[in-house]
């Protein structure tokens, strides 16, 4: 267990809707990452937090927007949903310098 | 621009031949190194991770790394691979200059025979 959480496990919903990704970093855990993998992209960065703060930026789309709350757990929100989207979304955290921990990822299917 | 290759998009060994994943990266700073897996509907766990100092580094399961400069390698070695390995197995790059975010390689997926 690598005391990242991710809620919910799975999400199946439909094409043009919106959906919110839960994520509970590690206890001590300052900054949280969201990756998005799927089969033709592979592992992709979307975007990093630390402590409330937008860190980085990768590959996130507009449609896409996450944040991180003073508790520290984040969500990424995930609107106007297209085919496309389906993907496994991960989530980890860490303390700087250390290495990244993952959660067990939310598989979103886009119908 | 930073990226990671792993030329192997599946491997199959034996249980218990050795194994060894290759992994090459180019990266514009001091790059940090690490190896994960990820087991069918799993998250990613890391196995190993090469910082600083001896190049030779030792992971969970039996799994160790080298990191070799000259080449820009960081290849993943096991002298005795159990069936319980097979998974996949992503090899990543960053740094503190980048944030810590890590780029990832497209994984090599690992077969073993029985």
């Amino acid at each position: 267990d690598s005391g990242v959480t991710q809620t919910p496990k799975h999400l199946i919903t439909a094409t043009g809707q919106r959906v919110t990704l839960r994520c509970s970093p590690r206890s001590g855990d300052l900054s949280v990452y969201w990756y998005q993998q799927s089969l033709d992209q592979g592992l992709q960065f979307l975007i990093q937090y630390y402590n409330g703060e937008e860190r980085a930026k990768g590959n996130i789309l507009e449609r896409f927007s996450a944040q991180q709350f003073p508790d520290l757990h984040s969500e990424l929100n995930l609107s106007s949903l297209e085919l496309g989207d389906s993907a496994l979304y991960f989530c980890a955290s860490s303390v700087s310098g250390s290495p990244l921990h993952f959660g067990n990822g939310t598989r979103l299917t886009v119908t | 621009a930073q990226s990671v290759t792993q030329p192997d998009i599946h491997i199959t060994v034996s249980e218990g031949a050795s194994l060894e994943l290759r992994c090459n990266y180019s990266y514009g700073a001091t790059p940090y190194l690490f190896w994960y897996v990820q087991s069918p509907g799993q998250g990613l766990q890391l196995l190993l991770k090469y910082f600083s100092g001896d190049t030779l580094v030792q992971g969970i399961k039996g799994f160790e790394a080298e990191f070799k400069r000259s080449q820009s390698s960081f290849n993943l070695r096991k002298p005795s691979v159990h069936w319980s390995d097979a998974a996949e197995y992503f090899c990543a790059v960053g740094s503190m200059e980048y944030g810590n975010k890590l780029v990832f390689g497209a994984g090599t997926i690992l077969r073993v025979k029985s």
